[in-house]
């Protein structure tokens, strides 16, 4: 049981270039969702969705975008880098508010 | 807006010591508060609390939730250094389960 798995683990871009990071989970879980992490900001949310097909917009979705087409499957693409994009990702599943489980994490950097 | 504040910021304390840290939380539909451990990757889960007054325990670390007054307290009892870690709070909240709303986090460093 793999959990949650994200994919890659460090990645550099260039400011412009666009990416997808990868979240995938294998416990059938309804929710799923993604933060980014910066030092003395705490975890903020980007995006979410409650279930395939169904996605929305959390506190800081710009540049930014997501689609949910599997249950399993949850990818976050950049369009156009920035280096303000420069951050830690994680992804999260939960099966409806108990028990929300982390990937370990994307490390990003936008030169 | 919602809002989770945590306080310290950063603490330093001795292996032996009892450490309290605050999550205080202003969230619209709040649900349950969480707390997690982060050391090098991603945050580990420690306790979600519910319920106002019962505390919850798992070895040295214990937690307790206010609703009354929107606030959580983690302690922890004699220190050690594998404690060492950033302590995040997050609330959740109902009809939106994929939501949390962290804190900025406490950083605890426990020296011998």
């Amino acid at each position: 049981n793999a959990g949650v798995t994200q994919t890659p683990k460090f990645q550099v871009l260039k400011t412009g270039q666009s990416m997808t990071l990868q979240c995938a989970q294998d416990m059938n879980h309804e929710y799923m969702s993604w933060y980014r992490q910066d030092p003395g900001m705490g975890l903020r949310l980007i995006h979410y969705s409650v279930g395939a097909g169904i996605t929305d917009q959390g506190e800081v979705p710009n540049g930014y975008n997501v689609s949910r087409s599997t249950t399993e499957d949850f990818p976050l693409r950049l369009l156009s880098a920035a280096p303000s994009q420069t951050s830690v990702y994680f992804c999260a599943s939960t099966t409806g508010g108990y028990g929300y489980t982390f990937g370990s994490g994307t490390r990003l950097t936008v030169v | 807006e919602d809002k989770v504040v945590q306080s310290p910021l950063s603490l330093v304390v001795h292996e032996g010591d009892t450490v309290t840290l605050n999550c205080s939380y202003e969230v619209t539909n709040f649900r349950s508060l969480l707390w997690y451990k982060q050391e090098k990757k991603a945050p580990t889960f420690l306790f979600m609390l519910t319920s106002s007054g019962i505390e919850k325990k798992s070895g040295r670390l214990s937690s307790i939730l206010d609703k009354k007054e929107l606030f959580s307290i983690l302690n922890i009892t004699a220190t050690q250094t594998g404690d060492s870690a950033i302590y995040l709070c997050a609330a959740t909240h109902t009809g939106t389960a994929s939501k949390l709303t962290f804190g900025t986090g406490t950083r605890l460093q426990v020296t011998l």
